[in-house]
């Protein structure tokens, strides 16, 4: 069925780097526009960053701009999200989700992927 | 950024009670405002589209309603299996979300 799975948390030192992936099945991947979203250990719901169907524009939230890359391979079916210089409050389970064309509305989601920024 | 302002942060109802929730967007964002329900330790999911569409497979005591900066979730017969966070969701611009509200059992 159609399905997104998140891979790639862990713990990690502040200041270092994580890859996230995002593997997309069962629909057609480099037709949609592809977010992360995030949520804080007993917080809500915060949008990360987003990338187009072919992957000409990214936009990212004030919090993770010039630290965070949004990509994808659509040859692999794969979103990404790049973070560097992670801070402790970067800490939170991370979501991939599908835009619906025309709407932006979130209709498929991963799984979640816990990211621990901890010393 | 475009604030959304959600109420109540949560709420206590009875099995059969009507439930509503409001989202307020510190903008105009004409219908662009879609609503999901996040069950502890699982990923959201989508429940209304563009204010007022329901998403396909979901049931229809869930509604949604408003336009411009004010809008309205509606519940309106609460199940025990509604129990969540219900979240707004707006796209007029890059996306933002309500703090949520937690509904539970009275």
């Amino acid at each position: 069925q159609v399905q997104l799975v998140e891979s790639g948390g862990g713990v990690v030192q502040p200041g270092r780097s994580l890859r996230l992936s995002c593997a997309a099945s069962e629909f057609t991947f480099s037709g949609y526009a592809m977010h992360w979203v995030r949520q804080a250990p007993g917080k809500g719901l915060e949008w990360v960053a987003v990338i187009s169907y072919d992957g000409s524009n990214k936009y990212y939230a004030g919090s993770v701009k010039g630290r965070f890359t949004i990509s994808r391979d659509s040859s692999k079916n794969t979103l990404y999200l790049q973070m560097s210089s992670l801070r402790a409050e970067d800490t939170a389970v991370y979501y991939c989700a599908r835009a619906r064309t025309g709407t932006d509305a979130f209709d498929i989601w991963g799984q979640g992927t816990m990211v621990t920024v901890s010393s | 950024d475009i604030q959304m302002t959600q109420s109540p942060s949560s709420l206590s109802a009875s099995v059969g009670d009507r439930v509503t929730i409001t989202c307020q967007a510190s903008h105009d964002i004409s219908n662009y405002l879609n609503w999901y329900q996040q069950k502890p330790g699982k990923a959201p999911k989508l429940l209304i589209y563009d204010a007022s569409n329901l998403e396909m497979g979901v049931p229809s005591r869930f509604s949604g309603s408003g336009s411009g900066t004010d809008f309205t979730f509606t519940i309106s017969s609460l199940q025990p299996e509604d129990i969540a966070t219900y979240y707004c969701q707006q796209y007029d611009n890059l996306p933002t979300f309500g703090g949520g509200t937690k509904v539970e059992i009275k």
